[in-house]
């Protein structure tokens, strides 16, 4: 069974802190790693789909590496804000299935302080 | 983007009454809607999946009498608790494909969830 995790589970900065956590995933057979960003009340919204190892991608003061050969990807922000305040989930999708569902890590809870 | 809607956001019911939670893509057809559920503390984990026109398909574990999926149109599908009992209580949140998406590679779009509690 495909185990995606993620590590911190929770974080506590102050603004204008730059941070970064980490997803694991089984770097077997990989096809795609997605982040999202959750923030309370509302949809998860999709930041990243990186497909390729060594990619590296940038939302604004979000980016992200990938490294599929060891089953990584960092998330990095970059002068954290209050409004970055949300869940970050990442998610590797379940090649054993035939529907194309996403298996999702715990997330890590990023809190901004002002 | 894509949007997706859910509703309700919160119910709270009796034991053994059942409960309706509706998924709609607002502004894109789904042929493919994911149910997924989260107990407090663990990840979003998949409960069934259900396809326009034919019959969801389940995960193990889940029961299809108890969890009614009916995606009668392109843009809802419709989970139903049935005899709802406290340990259904957790958070239901559905997701999307657009249409042509390659399976693993393309976004999928979630709707805000419904925390339901069950009494």
């Amino acid at each position: 069974i495909l185990n995606v995790e993620q590590s911190p589970q929770s974080l506590h900065v102050q603004e204008g802190d730059s941070t970064n956590f980490t997803c694991s995933f089984p770097s077997s057979n990989f096809y795609a790693l997605h982040w999202y960003r959750w923030e309370t009340a509302k949809s998860p919204e999709a930041l990243f789909v990186m497909t390729l190892n060594g990619d590296e991608k940038k939302k604004g003061r979000i980016s992200a590496t990938l490294n599929t050969k060891e089953g990584y990807s960092y998330l990095y922000i970059k002068g954290s804000q209050p409004e970055d305040s949300a869940t970050y989930l990442c998610a590797s999708p379940n090649y054993g299935g035939s529907q194309g569902n996403l298996i999702f890590g715990k997330g890590t809870k990023l809190s901004v302080k002002p | 983007g894509a949007v997706v809607s859910q509703h309700p956001s919160r119910v709270i019911c009796k034991s053994g009454t059942s409960v309706k939670i509706e998924c709609r893509s607002l502004d894109f057809q789904a042929t493919t809607m994911f149910w997924y559920r989260q107990f407090p503390k663990q990840s979003l984990m998949l409960m069934a999946t259900s396809n326009e026109g034919s019959k969801a398909t389940y995960e193990q574990g889940v029961e299809k009498d108890k969890f009614l999926i009916n995606h009668a149109s392109l843009t809802l599908s419709t989970l139903t608790v049935t005899s709802a009992h406290p340990e259904d209580s957790s958070f239901y949140i559905c997701s999307a494909p657009k249409p042509y998406s390659v399976k693993f590679t393309d976004t999928q779009y979630f709707g805000p969830g419904t925390r339901l509690t069950v009494l």
